[in-house]
């Protein structure tokens, strides 16, 4: 069973600090690693999408990527309240043309 | 949303009946999916499709059918609605598979009592 697993939260970081989102899975052999948004009621949007181990940012977002430990991560950086949300991580294994979303997590930033 | 909408956004039925959800998109994506969230687990896949009459089931497809007759439209039914089938629904495309990323519908709510 292929699994993606995320900490359900809530995290609660203030404003303007640093928030940091981990995702583990279980396949060595998956490919592509995703980092959707998800405000209550509203449906995911796409943040970031890695490949290759390492480093990627985009804006005031970053994600990581550590296939050896199998880990994805991303950090928030000067967080704001409208930064709230649930954050989705998912995962494209290298076997299937299907992604596996992990259950999230709720993100609070309090001002 | 990407081009992509879903009918109906609401809906409540009941126990036994058959249910039809669609997805249109205006993106031409060859691949469209079909997700339902719940509390606690996330999305997960019901079917998809990677191209016209050609789909595959996903890891939750027990009591749910599609079809796909054109590239834009892709039907989701519930064949006989059980209240443990009450879930948001989410349609996704993406154009290569999962070498492009997903984008997602607005969803649609469905209650079945």
């Amino acid at each position: 069973q292929k699994e993606v697993e995320q900490n359900s939260g809530p995290l609660s970081v203030p404003e303007g600090a640093i928030a940091s989102l981990n995702c583990t899975y279980s396949d060595r052999g998956s490919q592509s690693f995703f980092w959707y948004r998800q405000y209550s009621g509203k449906s995911p949007e796409l943040i970031m999408f890695i490949y290759s181990n390492g480093d990627k940012e985009d804006g005031r977002f970053t994600a990581q990527l550590n296939k050896a430990s199998q880990y994805v991560s991303l950090l928030i950086r000067d967080s704001q309240p409208s930064d709230s949300a649930t954050y989705l991580c998912a995962v494209r294994y290298s076997s299937a043309s299907k992604i596996i979303f992990g259950s999230g997590t709720r993100l609070s930033i309090r001002p | 949303d990407a081009g992509i909408t879903q009918s109906p956004r609401h809906k409540v039925t009941e126990t036994g009946t058959p249910v039809t959800l669609r997805c249109h998109q205006t993106e031409n994506h060859r691949y469209m999916y079909w997700y339902r969230q719940d509390p606690g687990h996330g999305l997960r896949l019901i079917h998809y499709s990677y191209g016209v009459k050609d789909t595959d089931k996903g890891e939750v497809s027990d009591g749910y059918s599609v079809s796909r007759s054109k590239t834009e439209d892709f039907l989701l039914t519930l064949e006989s609605a059980t209240s443990s089938q009450t879930s948001v629904y989410f349609c996704a495309i993406s154009e290569r598979g999962n070498q492009e990323t997903q984008y997602f519908g607005p969803g649609t709510r469905l209650l079945v009592l």
